[in-house]
Parts: C-alpha cells; sequence; structure tokens
C-alpha cells in the first residue's frame, strides 16, 4: 500500500443516514483528491484541494460535502445519499507540479 | 477539454506473450501522460508517466509505455506478461492549462491466462 490510508474500508448505510469518509496521506504532499468509481463509469473526478483549499468542485451533488482541515486530512461527509451513489470512493494525493497522485485503497459505500 | 480513450475493455494474452495496452488521448498544449494499475478491492497504483524527454519511458515491473505526438497516443507495454499482471489498467492525462487534474481513460481489464 502506498502512505494514503482511508477508513472505513467498506460503508453501508441507508438513505437517510449521515456518515463520513476519512483520508489521510502521511507522504508530505499538497494536494488532495476525491473521486468516485463506479462499476459502469471511468474514475470521475470529485474535489480537489490544494493547500486545504478547494480548488475544483466536479458538479458534485451537494449531499457530498468534503473537508480538508489540514494537507494531510481530508474528510467526505455523506448525507442522504442515494442507492446509485453505491461505488468505490478512493482518495489520492499528490506533491505540487506534474507529478503522479498516490491513492489510498479506497471504501467500498453501499446505499440501501 | 483533456480526455483519453482506452479502445479495448478487455485484453487476453498467454504468460510469456508480448502486452499492449492502447490510450489515446486529446489535450490542450503539452501532455504529461500516466498509466495505473489497479487490482481487486485496491486503489490504483502508479506504474510510469511522460513527462518530457524520452519518447519510450520505462516504469515499474517491466513495464514501459511509448509516447507518440503524431498519433496522440501513449501505449503501455510488457515483452513478456505474468499471470500476476492480470488486472485493470488505466491511462490518464493531464494538459498545462489543468493544473492538477487527471482525465482518466475507462480502464482495460488484462487477462493474462497460464
Amino acid at each position: 500500500e502506498t502512505g494514503v490510508t482511508q477508513t472505513p474500508r467498506h460503508l453501508v448505510m441507508g438513505m437517510t443516514n449521515k456518515k463520513s469518509l476519512k483520508c489521510e496521506q502521511h507522504l508530505g504532499h499538497n494536494a488532495m483528491y476525491w473521486y468516485k468509481q463506479s462499476a459502469k463509469k471511468p474514475l470521475e473526478l470529485m474535489f480537489v484541494y490544494n493547500f486545504k483549499e478547494q480548488t475544483e468542485n466536479n458538479s458534485v451533488p451537494s449531499r457530498f460535502s468534503p473537508e480538508c482541515p489540514n494537507s494531510s486530512h481530508l474528510f467526505l461527509h455523506l448525507h442522504t445519499l442515494q442507492p446509485e451513489d453505491s461505488a468505490l470512493y478512493l482518495c489520492a494525493s499528490s506533491p505540487q507540479g506534474f507529478n503522479e497522485q498516490f491513492f489510498g485503497p479506497g471504501t467500498r459505500l453501499t446505499v440501501l | 477539454a483533456q480526455s483519453v480513450a482506452q479502445p479495448e475493455d478487455q485484453v487476453k494474452v498467454a504468460e510469456g506473450n508480448p502486452l499492449t495496452v492502447k490510450c489515446t488521448y486529446s489535450v490542450s498544449g503539452n501532455p504529461y501522460l500516466f498509466w495505473y494499475v489497479q487490482y481487486p478491492n485496491r486503489g490504483l497504483q502508479f506504474l510510469l508517466k511522460y513527462i518530457t524527454g524520452d519518447n519510450l519511458v520505462k516504469g515499474s515491473y517491466g513495464f514501459e509505455a511509448e509516447f507518440n505526438k503524431s498519433q496522440t497516443s501513449f501505449h503501455l507495454k510488457k515483452p513478456s506478461a505474468l499471470v500476476s499482471d492480470s488486472a485493470l489498467y488505466f491511462c490518464a492525462v493531464r494538459g498545462g492549462a489543468a493544473g492538477n487534474k487527471l482525465t482518466f481513460g475507462g480502464g482495460t481489464r488484462v487477462l493474462v491466462k497460464p
């Protein structure tokens, strides 16, 4: 595994629940990302944070709310999700510049 | 807008044979190209990248990729495939104007048969 950890690894929630996904990177990177990976779609970029500031919101519904309290931690707060939101949610980090991103193992989310 | 196409959903090869996974891209300005691999229940692992310089890029696990500007391609290759190379492979591109935003292709599933 890389230096990016995600918890929980698996999450089952009802449509009325509120839950949060956590991502932590130990690589000293300044940029962090949330991606959604579903069975029938390629990787979809959701949010980008640079130096704790959100720099990209890829038209993500407001039921997904990101939070980046510092350069090492990234959260994705979930509320009133829909079954179609079931997917693998991947966190990534990277240094500044045209460098590769390092991915965590993902959280497998199932919305009932 | 930048985009990536991986024309094959699946590639099957016999162990020991050459493996090629195709990727073409569209981007404004100079392209920055990446290959990642994803094993079951894992995140993506970086294999190699092209930023500038030599068109043939060597990466992890014996993989290499060739940047072809005229054909806007960045095909991934391995001279002799292993069963353990069976996985999902993603090509990604970043254009100079896109900041650190990566656009991924749809992925190609590689199956290496013993």
